[in-house]
């Protein structure tokens, strides 16, 4: 299995300021995503971190507001830029991959309040 | 039509009782996951099943591949079990996750 830790767990920021979100795994994993969670809704990826290369930003997510750094296998960063109460939400990362047997694992979470 | 369907969304039970959660999804797949989530947001990974059964303690998860169905069975459930349980699947040759909506379990002593 993967031990993941998210920091920070969680936050209340203000409109228009950025935070970043970092997510360290025990062990080096191939792959590691960026999932939101909106209030009462599922899971929805944001991207695909990828390690030496640019994310991979799903539809309708960009990379001039979430951007994301990835330097090595075992640890990733997501930014939430010029924040608005829309983007409260639950930040979770998760791993796969490279001796977990294609399951996935998930961090924590951070749960981000914007005012 | 969501491809990942959970039912029921709400289960309010007594403790004790035998709980079963239901997914059904409509796309080929190599493997499908049970999570939990508890209120504080971090998400468990209770299960990854491509055929069969598996059992883990209380929790029991079956999948049907030709009917493409899954259920989540918990016995003996217990308050400590109350939380979301959200089914996932992986469609064939993708690696990212569909997410069905969760099912909020509530288990009262």
């Amino acid at each position: 299995s993967a031990v993941i830790s998210q920091k920070p767990s969680r936050d209340i920021c203000q409109r228009g300021t950025s935070l970043t979100i970092q997510c360290q795994v025990d062990s080096q994993v191939t792959m590691m995503f960026w999932y939101r969670q909106q209030p009462g809704q599922s899971l929805t990826l944001i991207a695909t971190a990828n390690q030496g290369s640019e994310a991979t930003y799903e539809s309708g997510f960009v990379i001039d507001k979430f951007p994301i750094s990835r330097p090595n296998l075992t640890f990733s960063t997501l930014t939430v830029s010029n924040m608005s109460p829309e983007d409260s939400s639950i930040y979770l990362c998760s791993v796969e991959g490279r001796g977990l047997r294609d399951e996935q694992f998930f961090g924590p979470g951070t749960r981000l309040t914007v005012l | 039509k969501n491809e990942v369907e959970q039912s029921p969304q709400n289960l309010t039970a007594q403790e004790g009782e035998f709980i079963t959660i239901n997914c059904s999804y409509s796309v080929g797949i190599s493997a499908l996951h049970w999570l939990q989530q508890h209120p504080g947001g971090g998400i468990v990974s209770l299960f990854m099943l491509s055929s069969g059964k598996k059992k883990h303690g209380r929790l029991i998860a079956t999948i049907n591949i030709q009917e493409k169905h899954s259920s989540l069975h918990i016995t003996a459930s217990h308050p400590r079990d109350s939380a979301v349980y959200i089914c996932a699947v992986r469609r064939r040759g993708n690696e990212k996750l569909t997410f069905g909506t969760g099912t909020r379990l509530t288990i009262i002593p």
